[in-house]
Parts: C-alpha cells; structure tokens; sequence
C-alpha cells in the first residue's frame, strides 16, 4: 500500500525558514499531485499548496511546495516565520486506484 | 464565499446507523468532486469517500467499504454519508470538502460522531 511518511514534528524560531518532507513508500511521488493542507489547534484543515506548488488564492507567498524525484519527496517550505503558522500540516496524495493518502502530519512549533 | 456546514453527527451505540449531510453554499454544488474526511480524537486525516459532481461514481476507504455510501442531491446542494455497522474506530471528526478527484480546495468545520455503548 502506498504511504506518506512525514516528520513528527518541527520547531523553528520567527523569521526563520523552516522545510517540512513528505517522503512516497513506493513509485514515483511526482506521478501523482501532492497536496498541502494546514490545520491550526481546534480548527478545519485548509490548503496551503495544491497540485504540488500551487497557492491557492489568500494564502502567503511564504509557502512554497516542491518535488524532489532523486528522493521520492514533496516539501512544504515555510519562510518568514510567523506564530501563526504553528499548526499540523498535512501532505496528500492518491494511489493508483484514487484512494487518497495523507501524511501522518507534522507538528509545527513557532519559538 | 464558499461555505460547507456539516450536520448529523452524536453519539451512536456499535452497530447502529447515522447520516451527515453537508450543505453548500457559495458556488455550483453540482461542477465539483466532493469528500468526506474524517479525523479521529488526537489523530491525523483519514480520506473516508468521495463522488463525481453527477453522482455517478464514488469511491471509498477500504475501512468503510460496505459499510458508508456517499451520495448527493445537486437540486439541494448537499452531501450525505450513510453510515452503518458502527463500530468504535469510526469514531472521528467528519469533514466534508469540496475539490476535484484528487485534491480538496475548501474544507467544512466538521460534524463529530461517537461510536460507544
């Protein structure tokens, strides 16, 4: 079964730069689109990047996402650090049958 | 401004049945793929289902297959999720989001359901 691996968690200080992976068990993670979705303490997931590095629209230009084939990674880069963007963020993607498939979700710290 | 207002949810006993609805609002219910997500107390996503803006074709999680039918009624904008055969793992968060087949643009607050005796 294909699978998103991510970190547990990540901690940066304001200001700062801070890159969150999204690591496919198996094939090509650039096959299929990854997703980005930010889901702050008691709130509803948002998305943050679609279809690998897009932003939708009200989303700041800080967030970023990328594919790296050499490591069958996605990464959500965050820059300009704000406390408001602690929160779990979530990568997505779909299997060959279009079952998607989340990410465990990464906890981001903002000290 | 899109607006997604999940309803439905409550406490159940293991075995029993519920249906959530979504209602939509702010756009035209009957262009786009929808979903339903759902996430455990103190847990991550879990993708549940999903159907194509006719109605015609859905699709779900191997957890829930046999179990959950999604379906829609486009003339009043809103999403359902029959579910049955409860059991305690089912217990979760259920969001339902609009999008395309394979991503979701606009998420509800969600409706809560508990499994328990």
């Amino acid at each position: 079964n294909f699978m998103l691996t991510q970190p547990h968690s990540v901690s940066e200080s304001p200001g700062k730069t801070v890159t969150i992976s999204c690591t496919g068990s198996s094939g090509s993670i650039a096959s299929n689109y990854v997703q980005w979705y930010q889901q702050r303490p008691g709130s509803a997931p948002t998305t943050v990047i679609s279809e690998d590095n897009q932003r939708p629209s009200g989303v700041p230009d800080r967030f970023s996402g990328s594919i790296d084939s050499s490591s069958n990674s996605a990464s959500l880069t965050i820059s300009g650090l704000k406390t408001e963007d602690e929160a779990d963020y979530y990568c997505q993607s779909y299997d060959s049958g279009n079952h998607w498939v989340f990410g465990g979700g990464t906890k981001l710290t903002v000290l | 401004e899109v607006q997604l207002v999940e309803s439905g949810g409550g406490l159940v006993q293991p075995g029993g049945s519920l249906r959530l609805s979504c209602a939509a609002s702010g756009f035209n219910f009957s262009r786009y793929w929808m979903q339903w997500v759902r996430q455990a107390p103190g847990k991550g996503l879990e993708w549940v289902s999903q159907i194509n803006s006719y109605g015609s074709s859905t699709n779900y999680a191997d957890s829930v297959k046999g179990r959950f039918t999604i379906s829609r009624d486009n003339a009043k904008n809103t999403l359902y999720l029959q579910m049955s055969s409860l059991r305690a793992e089912d217990t979760a968060l259920y969001y339902c989001a609009r999008g395309t087949d394979q991503l979701a643009r606009s998420w509800g607050q969600g409706t809560l359901v508990t499994v328990s005796s």
